[in-house]
């Protein structure tokens, strides 16, 4: 299984503001993705990262509003940008192994105020 | 109609119960299948896989019914630290294979 780790864990940022999340993988990995999760809901898909070239976002995404960056197998990065409070949320990134399986990382808890 | 769904419940059962969740995913061009477990505030974590000939790990069985597409989580026996969301997850052909997720089904487990 991979280990994952995020960055910041949680943060309360001001409407406006531009928040980037880290996510660093203890291994390589083809597949990662993130993902939102609102309170009380399930995970929405945002976008699969991919190894030197643009995201695929999903329906409802753009990369005006969430770029991401993938510049090697075991780190990517989510940027929420102009935030409001709608993008309260939490923010997991996933990898996905030769058995298809998941593994998240622990999740960065944002808070728009 | 949503790719995969879920009874969200709460399924609210006593100790040493046995409860069951069904999923149905609406692609039949799907290629694996999963159940995870969320625990309050944390990061989902795998239950177990799903074959198609079924498999079951001590008190928790999954199936799958590719003919009525969809999978089924059986736990045995429940145990107060079964209280948990648990989540379907059906990998979806959609070029490459994408990860989708149920809503989940919440299980309170109550002494």
């Amino acid at each position: 299984s991979a280990v994952i780790s995020q960055k910041p864990s949680r943060d309360i940022c001001q409407r406006g503001t531009s928040l980037t999340i880290q996510c660093q993988v203890d291994s390589q990995v083809t597949m990662m993705f993130w993902y939102r999760q609102q309170p009380g809901q399930s995970l929405t898909l945002i976008a699969t990262a991919n190894q030197g070239s643009e995201a695929t976002y999903e329906s409802g995404f753009v990369i005006d509003k969430f770029p991401i960056s993938r510049p090697n197998l075991t780190f990517s990065t989510l940027t929420v940008s102009n935030m409001s409070p709608e993008d309260s949320s939490i923010y997991l990134c996933s990898v996905q192994d030769s058995t298809d399986t998941q593994y998240f990382g622990p999740g960065t808890r944002l808070t728009v105020l | 109609r949503k790719e995969v769904e879920q009874d969200p419940g709460p399924f609210n059962v006593p100790e040493g119960a046995t409860v069951a969740f069904n999923c149905t995913y609406s692609n039949s061009a799907s290629q694996s299948f999963f159940w995870y477990r969320q625990d309050c505030r944390k990061e989902p974590k795998l239950l177990m896989s799903v074959y198609s000939s079924g498999n079951e790990d001590g008190r928790f069985t999954a199936q799958l019914n590719r003919a009525s597409q969809y999978i089924s989580l059986l736990i045995r026996d429940s145990k107060l630290s079964d209280s948990a969301t648990y989540l379907c997850v059906v990998n979806i052909g959609r070029g490459s294979y994408i990860p989708t997720f149920g809503r989940g089904t919440s299980l309170i487990v109550h002494p």
